[in-house]
């Protein structure tokens, strides 16, 4: 199994332009989740998904879209990239319940 | 969910045990504790979890106190490799996770 993957690991942004993270999963997981982490800090839950078609907010939702069409990708989508979303991105899958959660490498995204 | 409070750093020696302590004082009768650590900036990985017995796994035992206001996470023979940042968190079902600063164990040669 490759485990939960991320693409890309780096990408510089202008702000206003959009992009979409990716991330997909081959353990056949039903959650599905995504953080930000910024330097020094601990991890903030974005965006959730407890199955395909179902989808909800974490704790700083704003600028940020998700939806879950299949089981395995959880795709993250930022609408007009601002300075304040420079982060890393993780991505995470669990089976089930989110007791023990399976991260991805991260995408580091820069916005000028 | 209640918070979590932990050291900002601690030091290890190689070889020997690894303890980190978490204060959470609030924590509600349903929620868990649970243990990640994240070496250099790659993706969190879970370590261990429990309700109010004390849990061992392969890689760690977690002692918490009767009052469940408190939690020890015990690498019992750390080396190099559990050099990372040690995160605490209190969660009901594991839902909605807050990550805090965590701790940042050094393990000296």
């Amino acid at each position: 199994n490759a485990g939960v993957t991320q693409t890309p690991k780096f990408q510089v942004l202008k702000t206003g332009q959009s992009m979409t993270l990716q991330c997909a999963q081959d353990m056949n997981h039903e959650y599905m989740s995504w953080y930000r982490q910024d330097p020094g800090m601990g991890l903030r839950l974005i965006h959730y998904s407890v199955g395909a078609g179902i989808t909800d907010q974490g704790e700083v939702p704003n600028g940020y879209n998700v939806s879950r069409s299949t089981t395995e990708d959880f795709p993250l989508r930022l609408l007009s990239a601002a300075p304040s979303q420079t982060s890393v991105y993780f991505c995470a899958s669990s089976y089930e319940g989110w007791e023990t959660q399976y991260f991805g490498p991260g995408t580091r995204l820069l916005v000028l | 969910d209640a918070k979590t409070t932990q050291p900002t750093s601690m030091d290890c020696a190689e070889g020997r045990a690894a303890n980190l302590p978490c204060n959470h004082s609030t924590i509600s009768g349903n929620e868990y504790v649970y243990w990640y650590r994240q070496i250099h900036s790659q993706g969190p990985q879970y370590i261990i979890h429990g309700l109010k017995n004390n849990e061992t796994n392969e890689m760690a035992s977690l002692i918490i106190t009767e009052d469940r206001k408190s939690s020890t996470l015990i690498l019992p023979h750390a080396t190099l490799r559990d050099t990372a940042v040690y995160y605490c968190i209190v969660s009901r079902y594991g839902q909605n996770f807050v990550f805090g600063p965590g701790t940042r164990l050094s393990v000296l040669p």
